[in-house]
């Protein structure tokens, strides 16, 4: 059974920091390409990032460009997002998605994990 | 970057009734879309790719139709585990991956 479990949310001061991580569990983690994918209170979803099978390419919603590194380490089946200089506006619950190759786009989804951003 | 926009915002109909959602897309994106449904609390999941093409364990129910810059996602007769808000997602040209603001289908 293909699973993804988030964790590292939390509440955190704008400007401060947080890492959060997705385990893989259930299919070849690294035959896949991963997405983060982001709900802020009571609105929709929004892409965050994504990066490919090996971690060697990597692409950022222009809104968390040069704050936010997605990472992935293929022998621990995890998937990372390093989150610096958070604001207000990243508060959201975070999902993790698979990327089922095209053409199936996010296939598998994390329960998620709130991020909260406030003093 | 593809804007998506998901009409109506909000869906009444009772169980049993016929739900017909709408998605366009500010450009074509060929058949490079996806619907997805979420339930409160939980996390969102794939019903259709492809445009057409039902996800595994998806009931024959939902069915998903277009192409180019106008979708339409059909769902014969809602039942009450149904009752969600459904989110379609191109996938055509990205980054970024986009997609639209919803249609919560409510109880009539």
């Amino acid at each position: 059974e293909v699973q993804l479990v988030e964790s590292g949310g939390g509440l955190v001061q704008p400007g401060g920091s947080l890492r959060l991580s997705c385990a893989a569990s259930g299919f070849t983690f690294s035959s896949y390409w991963i997405h983060w994918v982001r709900q802020a209170p009571g609105e929709g979803l929004l892409w965050v990032s994504h990066v490919n099978r090996d971690g060697s390419s990597t692409t950022y919603a222009d809104s968390v460009k040069g704050r936010f590194t997605i990472s992935r380490d293929n022998a621990k089946n995890t998937l990372y997002l390093q989150m610096n200089s958070l604001r207000a506006e990243d508060t959201a619950v975070y999902y993790c998605a698979r990327d089922g190759g095209f053409p199936r786009p996010f296939d598998y989804w994390g329960q998620g994990t709130q991020v909260t951003v406030s003093s | 970057e593809i804007v998506m926009t998901q009409s109506p915002a909000t869906l009444s109909v009772s169980p049993g009734e016929r739900a017909t959602l709408s998605c366009r897309a500010s450009q074509s994106v060929s058949s490079n879309l996806a619907w997805y449904q979420q339930k409160p609390g939980q996390a969102p999941r794939l019903l259709i790719y492809g445009a057409s093409t039902r996800a595994t364990g998806i009931p024959a129910r939902f069915s998903g139709s277009g192409s180019g810059t106008d979708f339409t996602l059909t769902i014969s007769s809602l039942q009450s585990e149904d009752f969600a808000v459904y989110y379609c997602q191109q996938y055509n040209n990205w980054p970024p991956w986009t997609f639209g603001q919803g249609t919560k289908v409510e109880i009539k």
